[in-house]
């Protein structure tokens, strides 16, 4: 099956940056994809890769490393809206392609 | 142009009962997911339909079922509610292709069971 690991909460200041970490196990990794979910609300798409390397979004990036089977999302400038739950979500060819969800990071943005 | 939209925004059940709910895909979208998330939880994968067929199933027992319309719309069956089953229930539509995974969730509906 597959298993995802990322920090269960992170507390930042307005401005900083904030790295949230994915680690997964997967038999046949295909793709990791970022979502944030705000509080009562859906989860809305953030970014996606399939190779490894950086991919830019405005303020915010995504990570990936096949070879360390790891990931990161990079939130910078933070805004108070950026206050929300991240979630990372792999893809797995051994898995019929299914999207499996991490638990969760919950960013907690302070004045 | 609409997103997904979902229907009812939250609903009350008691065990033993059984629930329909609805999801209506983004424009021009043919594929829709269903998940349910536990609080403080991930989305975790029920099951998907294309063309009207159920096309991938996660780990939950028969008793989820759905169905896909011929106009893309989905219902989430549920029947013989357990405590467990109270979520929210999260619909996501998109086009078939793994390659590219952007999904549009729905607001969910949640679901209490008495």
């Amino acid at each position: 099956g597959q298993s995802l690991e990322q920090p269960s909460e992170v507390t930042a200041v307005e401005g900083a940056i904030v790295q949230i970490n994915c680690t997964y196990q997967t038999s046949g990794f295909y793709g990791l994809s970022w979502y944030q979910q705000h509080d009562g609300g859906a989860p809305t798409f953030l970014s996606y890769n399939a190779l490894d390397g950086l991919e830019e979004t405005g303020r915010f990036s995504s990570f990936l490393s096949r070879s360390d089977s790891y990931g990161y999302l990079l939130l910078q400038e933070l805004q108070m809206k950026d206050s929300a739950s991240y979630f990372c979500a792999v893809r797995d060819r051994s898995n019929d392609y299914k999207l499996s969800f991490g638990a969760g990071t919950t960013v907690t943005v302070r004045a | 142009d609409a997103g997904v939209t979902q229907s009812p925004t939250h609903l009350i059940k008691t065990r033993g009962q059984q629930v329909t709910l609805r999801c209506s895909p983004k424009s021009g979208h043919d594929t829709v997911s269903w998940y349910q998330q536990a609080l403080g939880q991930g989305p975790q994968f029920i099951f998907q339909y294309y063309e009207e067929e159920e096309r991938q199933r996660g780990n939950f027992p028969d008793r989820f079922s759905g169905h896909q319309f011929p106009n893309y719309s989905s219902e989430l069956n549920v029947n013989a509610l357990l405590l467990g089953d109270s979520a929210l229930y999260l619909c996501a539509s998109s086009f078939l292709d793994p390659g590219t995974d952007t999904q549009y969730f729905g607001p969910g509906t949640r679901l209490t069971v008495l």
